[in-house]
């Protein structure tokens, strides 16, 4: 079937501008991660639903960073008056179950936003 | 909190020769997962390691996780130009989280 899907895959703001990044998990899976990665550095956690609970939010870097599942599959990642330093490539992820870290994630292309 | 740290951050490599990257955790890990990413792409899922002193293999790519579960290497035998990219270990944090260390980029010179 389909992987994870994300749109748009290149967003280019202008500081201040709000943007919504938004994610189509794999049909089925319980478990929706969000994750930044800057250039040259590895992934890291912004934020993790189970269906449409948020359970975790503590990777999120501002309350400028807000991300709904409003019905437990499409996600949408939301970053008000963007600043410079949020350009990175936004990955999601998803994986089939809510059992436990043991789960493997399959990544979305990412979305790669850019603020000037 | 808990941190993954991956050496060397870059190798480069003539094609036919080994490669190893290493990774380091702060704390003992239930399991850990590598993810291989090309250039431009993201991150895919590789293997998961679970037992102490675990040995996995995939053709010429040979994962180890260490006896006290805070350590694991990658690696690959007689390097090809497809096995290019960035590799990174990650360790759980807690319930769902995962930890990525910052990655070790191969490059191959054909």
């Amino acid at each position: 079937g389909a992987g994870v899907s994300q749109s748009p895959r290149y967003k280019v703001a202008k500081r201040g501008q709000d943007v919504a990044l938004r994610c189509d998990p794999i049909s089925g899976h319980v478990s929706l991660f969000w994750y930044q990665q800057a250039l040259g550095q590895g992934p890291e956690f912004l934020t993790y639903f189970q269906n449409e609970a948020q359970l975790d939010k503590s990777g999120l870097p501002s309350d400028r960073f807000f991300a709904e599942r409003p019905e437990g599959s499409v996600s949408t990642l939301k970053i008000q008056r963007t600043q410079q330093e949020d350009s990175a490539v936004y990955l999601c992820a998803s994986s089939l179950e809510a059992g436990g870290p043991g789960e493997t994630q399959y990544f979305g292309p990412g979305t790669r936003l850019l603020v000037l | 909190g808990q941190q993954v740290m991956q050496i060397p951050q870059y190798q480069h490599v003539q094609e036919g020769e080994d490669f190893t990257t290493y990774c380091n955790s702060s704390t003992t890990l239930s399991n850990i997962q590598w993810y291989k990413q090309r250039p431009g792409g993201h991150p895919v899922f590789l293997i998961q390691l679970v037992k102490s002193g675990e040995v996995k293999k995939q053709k010429r790519l040979t994962f180890q996780f260490g006896e006290a579960k805070k350590n694991s290497s990658l690696h690959i035998t007689a390097t090809q130009t497809t096995d290019v990219g960035t590799y990174f270990c990650a360790g759980p944090q807690g319930a769902q989280k995962l930890v990525f260390g910052q990655g070790t980029r191969l490059t191959i010179n054909p």
